[in-house]
């Protein structure tokens, strides 16, 4: 199975900070990499497929990036709605892995 | 819109049986990929199944024999029988879908509110 390594597990931030997630395929996954946001007590949401292709509907300080091995997801200047739990997730290879998540906390 | 509604959750003893529903509106059952992903209390998330026209449905290695994936067309709906329910399942369920834009089987862009599944005794 593909192992998918994200950092920090949590961050402190403030509005209008920007933020990057870094998340490590443990082999190469070309661009299958997806982004989902999951607010407390809801569901996930997908932020970004393909490493960087940001869904309809998504703001655009979101933006991902990377191939291969390594991506990063940057928040550019963070909102008060953008507090929550961020986990990126390999669509390469069965079985599909998630990351552990970078949950984004208020400073 | 495109609308997952879950159903069927609830406490369950070990060994037991459960079957979760989910109702698609907006979407084709049998022309989208449907998965369940599950995410135990506190954890992260794990695909746990995905079916699609013209392949063998997927399971994690920690289901396979004990969980089932369905759709009824007639309905439109995704179903997941559980038998031998574990502890270790214990979750909230989530049916999800990829809709004709996404890229791959295992992209999901719509998400049910999930429901929650409790094995214990």
């Amino acid at each position: 199975d593909i192992q998918m390594t994200q950092s920090p597990p949590s961050l402190s931030a403030s509005v209008g900070d920007r933020v990057t997630i870094s998340c490590r395929a443990s082999q190469d996954i070309s661009s299958y990499l997806n982004w989902y946001q999951q607010r407390p007590g809801k569901a996930p949401k997908l932020l970004v497929s393909a490493a960087s292709d940001l869904q309809s509907g998504v703001p655009s300080r979101f933006s991902g990036s990377g191939s291969g091995t390594t991506f990063v997801l940057t928040i550019r200047s963070l909102q008060p709605e953008d507090f929550a739990t961020y986990y990126c997730q390999q669509s390469f290879s069965t079985p599909p892995t998630f990351g552990q998540g970078t949950k984004v906390q208020i400073q | 819109e495109v609308l997952l509604v879950e159903s069927g959750g609830g406490l369950v003893q070990p060994g037991g049986s459960l079957r979760l529903s989910c109702v698609v509106s907006g979407l084709s059952v049998t022309n989208t990929y449907m998965s369940w992903v599950r995410q135990a209390p506190g954890k992260g998330l794990e695909w746990v199944s995905l079916i699609y026209s013209g392949a063998s449905p997927f399971y994690t290695d920690s289901v396979k024999g004990r969980f089932t994936i369905s759709r009824d067309s007639s309905k439109n709906t995704l179903d997941l029988q559980m038998d031998s329910l574990r502890i270790e399942d214990t979750a909230v369920y989530y049916c999800a879908g990829g809709s004709p834009k996404v890229t791959t089987a295992f992209d999901a862009d719509v998400w049910g509110q999930g429901t929650t599944v409790t094995v214990s005794s």
